[in-house]
């Protein structure tokens, strides 16, 4: 079966732009999580979405946001993009029961803001 | 969450074992072992899991130690793909929400396959 797909690859934004990204889980996973990855902090969680409701929350500014469909797919927002931003950012899906069913991560988004 | 403590790399020669240790002496009771990998640009991989047992499947096998304060991650018969670094963390199996299902990865080990 497909895997999770994270559209777009790359992507260039200047400081003060927007950006959505987005993802698709795997077919029949309800529970989407998002990571950001850069060098100098590792991944680090962002939120966790399941049936459109957000579970979780990381430690991350109001700036960063996002929300699921019906269809379980999610979009994430920055808004205002900072330097700082620049990184991977990888959505996982998972059924959403239980942890120990694992995540399977897509291959992430790489935003560059310039 | 428990923390846990990894080498920052390790070197294998391929066709050999691949053995990655893991510290975690306060895991609590309920709180499980997992191992995910990310090979370079790509998100991270489950790999296994395990609660006390010894646990294998078709990619490694998991070593965790009668007192669960640590566990060895073993690629039987490592490939130049498994270059990659390996995450050890531990969680709670959880089905509520909140910060019980979220993952918390360290720094990871990374692996260099030796060809």
């Amino acid at each position: 079966k497909a895997g999770v797909t994270q559209t777009p690859r790359y992507l260039i934004k200047t400081r003060g732009q927007q950006v959505t990204l987005s993802c698709s889980p795997i077919s029949g996973h309800r529970s989407v999580s998002w990571y950001q990855q850069t060098p100098g902090q590792g991944l680090q969680f962002l939120f966790e979405y399941f049936s459109e409701t957000q579970r979780n929350k990381g430690n991350f500014p109001g700036r960063f946001s996002g929300r699921q469909f019906s269809n379980s797919r999610s979009e994430m927002n920055v808004s205002t993009l900072e330097l700082g931003d620049s990184a991977l950012y990888l959505c996982a899906s998972s059924l959403g029961d239980r942890v120990r069913n694992g995540y399977t991560f897509g291959s992430g988004t790489r935003l560059t803001v310039v | 969450d428990a923390k846990t403590t990894q080498p920052t790399s390790m070197d294998c020669a391929e066709g050999r074992a691949a053995n990655l240790p893991c510290n975690h002496s306060t895991i609590s009771g309920n709180e499980y072992v997992y191992w995910y990998r990310q090979i370079h640009s790509q998100g991270p991989q489950y790999i296994i899991h395990g609660l006390k047992n010894n646990e294998t499947n078709e990619m490694a096998s998991l070593i965790i130690t009668e007192d669960r304060k640590s566990s060895t991650l073993i690629l039987p018969h490592a490939t130049l793909r498994d270059t990659a670094v390996y995450y050890c963390i531990v969680r709670v199996d959880s089905t509520r929400g909140g910060s019980a299902r979220q993952l918390t990865f360290g720094s990871g080990t990374q692996l260099t396959v030796l060809p």
